[in-house]
């Protein structure tokens, strides 16, 4: 089964300054997808950003970008010029694409500061 | 605006009744989740269903826990008897595979 973790469960950063948040996953496929979702105090869970295994290029989305590392099962979030309603839980998430379990990792709780 | 409902969004219950979750997936999406959250244990997978069937719920204390889809607009995840473990917030989520999951608010379960 695969498992996702998340080894840092808080972060903290400056307003305008960049972050990274870790992620690493366990899989014995090769073609699956990758998530990183924020859940704000409002409880909704909004994607950020999604990465195809098969797809060499790291996905962006304006502020946020990932870096994968497919050969060290490794799915980093970076947040560049952080902004105070960045403040969020992040979790990292997986998909085979030879399943439907969509499995997550214990959450990073972000903190930004002005 | 296509979303995830569920209902009810806040619960109370007393040790031992039954508590039954409700949830309404977008109109389409083939595969439909149900999580539940704790500080601890983070969003654990509960069970899943593809088209409606069941694919795997090895995630629920079987005992206690059930989760059906009686047709293509409803899902539900029934625990009985409750227990203050129990005690969380539940989420239903739809999409497709590869894709987005749309979650929905969650519903906040307290067993006293």
């Amino acid at each position: 089964a695969q498992t996702v973790t998340q080894s840092q469960p808080e972060m903290s950063v400056q307003e305008a300054e960049t972050v990274t948040l870790s992620c690493t996953y366990d899989t014995s496929e090769s073609d699956y997808y990758l998530f990183w979702y924020k859940q704000p105090p409002s409880r909704q869970m909004i994607l950020v950003i999604r990465q195809e295994a098969y797809k060499q290029q790291n996905a962006t989305e304006n502020r946020f970008s990932v870096n994968f590392q497919k050969a060290a099962k490794s799915f980093s979030l970076k947040i560049s010029d952080s902004q105070l309603g960045d403040a969020a839980m992040y979790f990292c998430a997986s998909q085979e694409d030879s399943g439907y379990a969509l499995n997550f990792g214990k959450g990073t709780s972000l903190l930004v500061t002005p | 605006d296509a979303r995830v409902t569920q209902t009810p969004r806040d619960k109370v219950t007393e040790m031992g009744q039954e508590v039954t979750m409700r949830c309404q997936p977008i109109l389409g999406h083939n595969t439909v989740f149900w999580y539940r959250q704790t500080m601890k244990q983070g969003l654990e997978l509960l069970a899943y269903f593809r088209n409606r069937a069941p694919l795997d719920d090895s995630g629920m204390p079987k005992d206690r826990f059930s989760a059906e889809m009686p047709d293509a607009t409803l899902a539900t995840l029934k625990i009985q008897p409750s227990e203050p473990r129990d005690s969380a917030v539940y989420f239903c989520a739809s999409g497709y595979r590869g894709t987005e999951a749309f979650f929905g608010q969650g519903t906040r379960l307290t067993v006293v």
